[in-house]
């Protein structure tokens, strides 16, 4: 079946450090792949997606792109601050029913 | 334009216990979901319902009953709380609207069950 593999943390950086989550999946087919990020005591929010192969997502600075020859989906920002502090998990969708796979989470925290 | 809601946001339970998790969107989604979110887990689908009447299992369905009471509402039932179903619980919609495949969430719901 559908899986995603996130790298673990949780990952501490310190204010306009470079950010880096590493995401890889395993799917059959052309997923859809999304970043959701979870702010303290919040459901998860929509960070951006890619849809096909080469995609480049981005969203608040964040960025990903579709790799399939490597099945990566990356999340990388060049300047993180301490509002992005937060719990950020990738996902893939491929079902006719909209289902979505997650990982397991990484969190950030973002020292000032 | 309240989004996806959830009532209760905390709950506490003893086993042997039963309780309906409630869920409204007011974004004229097809699609809502449940999922439970453990420590170190990330998000498994409880049950889904592709479209009004329709209701199907998820990766973990066991010890919970769903409703889909009309296009907005999507209640979760557990029958008999056990320990391990102390979890966060999300509710979550998608459809024609949203984009391909996006889900919005709700806030959760934190059940403790002793």
């Amino acid at each position: 079946g559908d899986s995603v593999t996130q790298m673990e943390g949780p990952v501490t950086l310190s204010e306009e450090a470079f950010l880096t989550i590493n995401c890889t999946y395993t799917a059959t087919g052309y997923p859809s792949l999304f970043w959701y990020v979870q702010y303290p005591g919040e459901g998860l929010q929509l960070l951006l997606k890619a849809t096909k192969a080469d995609d480049k997502g981005s969203n608040k600075g964040f960025e990903a792109t579709y790799r399939k020859e490597t099945t990566s989906f990356h999340l990388e920002k060049g300047s993180v601050q301490v509002s992005d502090s937060a719990v950020y998990f990738c996902a893939l969708t491929g079902g006719s029913a909209r289902q979505l796979t997650f990982g397991s989470g990484t969190q950030l925290t973002v020292l000032p | 334009n309240a989004g996806v809601t959830q009532t209760p946001k905390f709950q506490v339970l003893k086993t042997g216990q039963s309780m309906t998790l409630q869920c409204a969107q007011d974004m004229n989604h097809n699609s809502m979901y449940w999922y439970r979110q453990d420590p170190g887990m990330g998000l498994r689908l409880i049950y889904y319902s592709a479209s009004e009447g329709t209701t199907d299992k998820g990766e973990v369905p066991n010890g919970y009953n769903v409703s889909r009471l009309n296009k907005r509402e999507f209640s979760l039932r557990l029958e008999s709380a056990a320990p391990s179903q102390t979890s966060v619980y999300f509710c979550a919609s998608s459809g024609p609207t949203s984009g391909p495949y996006e889900q919005y969430f709700g806030p959760g719901t934190r059940l403790t069950v002793t």
